[in-house]
């Protein structure tokens, strides 16, 4: 079963606006991590953001930031003033707790930033 | 900063023949993983280790293996490559932090 939803294949958004990238996921673990990846043409998976289960706050990374909602089990990034060099896809990713660290992706959402 | 270097950054092969994957990172982590990028499917995991010579296998192990022989390096064995296994491969580490990816190879098989 898919563990990880994003329903968003691809989206535009314009320079300087914000925009959220949805992701939901499932698992009956109580400890788990959240984490945000970047892919951009090039091809490199870079890191951007990580949420622990038990994290109270939501996470922050300059402007990158993640909503948390536990109940409904969603981890939506916002990435906020879009900058043309955002242009990439983006995986939200999950893992669990006992996993030998291995994380679950989703199936990506491609972002567009136009001028 | 850490360091995952994967061998190849494009490869073609033909139908049947036997394939290598190397990939070696330079931060003493425990845990190595293989993954494959598919368009609509996103990052599906193939094998990973936890230590030296242990192996376990992910979601599609079919088809392939792997090889730990040192802390360092996690080659993935395409046995008898086809033509579905066409695909971007990542290779990727980590100590229980977040994974750090190499560039990744582009395998064509033909």
């Amino acid at each position: 079963a898919q563990k990880i939803t994003q329903t968003q294949p691809g989206m535009f958004v314009q320079e300087k606006e914000a925009v959220t990238l949805d992701c939901t996921y499932d698992t009956s673990d109580q400890s788990y991590g959240l984490f945000w990846y970047k892919q951009p043409s090039s091809g490199e998976m870079i890191f951007l953001i990580y949420q622990g289960s038990y994290d109270e706050q939501n996470a922050t990374e300059g402007r990158y930031s993640l909503n948390f909602q536990k109940a409904r089990k969603s981890a939506n990034l916002v990435i906020s003033a879009s900058q043309l060099g955002d242009s990439a896809m983006y995986f939200c990713a999950m893992r669990e707790a006992i996993s030998w660290g291995k994380l679950q992706f989703g199936a990506g959402t491609q972002v567009v930033v136009t001028p | 900063d850490v360091k995952v270097t994967q061998s190849s950054r494009y490869l073609v092969k033909r139908t049947g023949e036997k394939v290598f994957l190397e990939c070696v990172q330079d931060m003493d982590h425990e845990n190595m993983f293989w993954y494959r990028q598919d368009p609509g499917l996103g990052l599906r995991l193939i094998y990973f280790s936890y230590d030296v010579k242990m192996k376990e296998k992910g979601d599609i192990p079919e088809g392939y293996s792997v090889s730990r022989e040192k802390k360092e390096r996690f080659s993935l064995i395409l046995e008898s490559a086809s033509t579905n296994q066409t695909s971007m491969y990542l290779c990727a580490s980590s100590n229980n932090s977040p994974l750090h990816f190499g560039n990744g190879t582009r395998l064509t098989v033909t």
